[in-house]
């Protein structure tokens, strides 16, 4: 089993959709979670860290933590075609180690 | 400007011909690490460094070396490259956390796409 699963899609949804990103993990002992944004042939670029459970809001991102069923989201509200691009989810593992998923595809359509 | 730099950003080259690719931060960050990035495997740790002088394996450090002389600058080093080693190469810098692991968010270089024929 990978420690950091995600679906590597595509998602596609329409503009204006909310577009909901979903990744689980195996490492219990995991404390901070992260979502990276990774255009097409560029680096990954931080966009939301969540520590503890529950929902955390930034603008039109909204990442959401349960440890106990261990996965975590993002949703993404109002979608644009400038947000068609893959999504990371990374934690910190039980090590202290950084982990990262191989990427949710999403295309936003106009 | 803060910012991680990569050198060079495409290289295409042959089996076993040795190679550096060059990192530099301006960021005065202590933590610097090397990821690969392959189809469907996501990114993977190759080396890091806690500080100068100090560095560690990571998940897949099979066939590449690092030094970490100054504080700024993190050179990967391909002794003999080999075609399994075309990939997207990442360098990235922190903040030293806890424990010397990384603070919170990484900053990534542009990338380095290798290719080994």
């Amino acid at each position: 089993q990978k420690e950091v699963e995600q679906n590597s899609g595509p998602l596609s949804v329409p503009e204006g959709a909310i577009a909901s990103l979903n990744c689980t993990y195996s490492d219990r002992g995991s404390q901070s979670f992260f979502w990276y944004r990774q255009y097409s042939g560029k680096s990954p670029e931080l966009i939301m860290s969540i520590y503890s459970n529950g929902d955390k809001e930034d603008g039109r991102f909204t990442a959401q933590l349960n440890k106990a069923s261990q996965y975590v989201s993002l949703l993404i509200r109002d979608s644009q075609p400038s947000d068609s691009a893959t999504y990371l989810c990374a934690l910190r593992d039980n090590n202290n180690d950084m982990r990262f998923g191989a990427g949710t595809r999403l295309t936003v359509k106009p | 400007e803060a910012q991680v730099t990569q050198n060079p950003r495409y290289l295409i080259t042959v089996t076993g011909k040795k190679l550096t690719v060059t990192c530099s931060q301006n960021m005065n960050h202590e933590y610097m690490s090397w990821y690969r990035q392959d189809p469907g495997l996501g990114l993977r740790q190759i080396y890091y460094s806690m500080n100068v002088e100090v560095t560690d394996k990571g998940d897949v450090p099979e066939g590449y070396k690092v030094s970490r002389k100054e504080k700024r600058n993190f050179p990967l080093i391909l002794e003999s490259p080999s075609p399994n080693q075309t990939s997207l190469y990442f360098c990235a810098s922190s903040l030293r956390g806890h424990r010397g692991q990384p603070l919170y968010e990484q900053y990534f270089g542009p990338g380095t796409r290798l290719t080994v024929t």
